[in-house]
């Protein structure tokens, strides 16, 4: 897998927008980024993925550059459910197993 | 459509012990797979299995096995037990493949080894 690197950790406040960013710049042309999270003690669930251009979900929608070495995925209005580690994950293809890096803890505060 | 479920969702066990848990896939998915959690090493992939056969392992000793039934429900079991096998095991269920096939995760079995 494309490495990423994901900051450790990030506030947002409640119903505000919250922006986690991603560097994936090693990703290659049909490498797809992928967003999963974590409540805590829960198994990750799938948020949304995307190859070049944006996509939005009703979860959330996730940004890509151009040069596609970074993107953000976006949770438009955050509440305190949203609270979580969100992982960014770039497979390789459909026949590697995911590589779950530390993620993003990310703390929605009322 | 049900999800991902796995059984018990709590389990003690003693060193020495073995231990089997149990996942039933969503509905018409044919791969299994199977991640360790614990807080110093995070998620980590135990093995996949597609169609009853093992396709895919991570680096975990041999005391980690599992298997798959033709109902593409799995079972992995833990020989042994070592302390530090005390983690969240989580199974996730997918139409055909990892990576790039959507995973569903389960709520995980916790697992304790006093």
């Amino acid at each position: 897998d494309a490495k990423t690197t994901q900051p450790t950790s990030m506030d947002c406040a409640e119903g505000r927008a919250a922006n986690l960013p991603c560097n994936h710049s090693t990703i290659s042309g049909n490498e797809y980024v992928y967003w999963y999270r974590q409540i805590h003690s829960q198994g990750p669930q799938y948020i949304i993925h995307g190859l070049k251009n944006n996509e939005t979900n009703e979860m959330a929608s996730l940004i890509i550059t151009e040069d596609r070495k970074s993107s953000t995925l976006i949770l438009p209005h955050a509440t305190l459910r949203d609270t979580a580690v969100y992982y960014c994950i770039v497979p390789q293809n459909r026949n590697t197993p995911l590589v779950f890096g530390k993620g993003t803890r990310l703390s929605v505060i009322a | 459509k049900a999800g991902v479920t796995q059984t018990p969702r709590y389990l003690i066990k003693t060193r020495g012990q073995q231990v089997t848990l149990s996942c039933s896939p969503i509905s018409g998915h044919r791969s299994v797979s199977w991640y360790q959690q614990t807080p110093g090493q995070g998620l980590q992939f135990l093995f996949e299995y597609f169609s009853e056969t093992q396709r895919n392992k991570g680096n975990f000793p041999g005391r980690f096995s599992g298997r798959q039934f033709s109902n593409s429900r799995s079972e992995m079991n833990v020989s042994t037990l070592e302390l530090g096998d005390s983690a969240l095991y989580l199974c996730a269920s997918s139409s055909v493949g990892q990576g790039t096939d959507t995973q569903y995760f389960g709520p995980g079995t916790r697992l304790t080894v006093l």
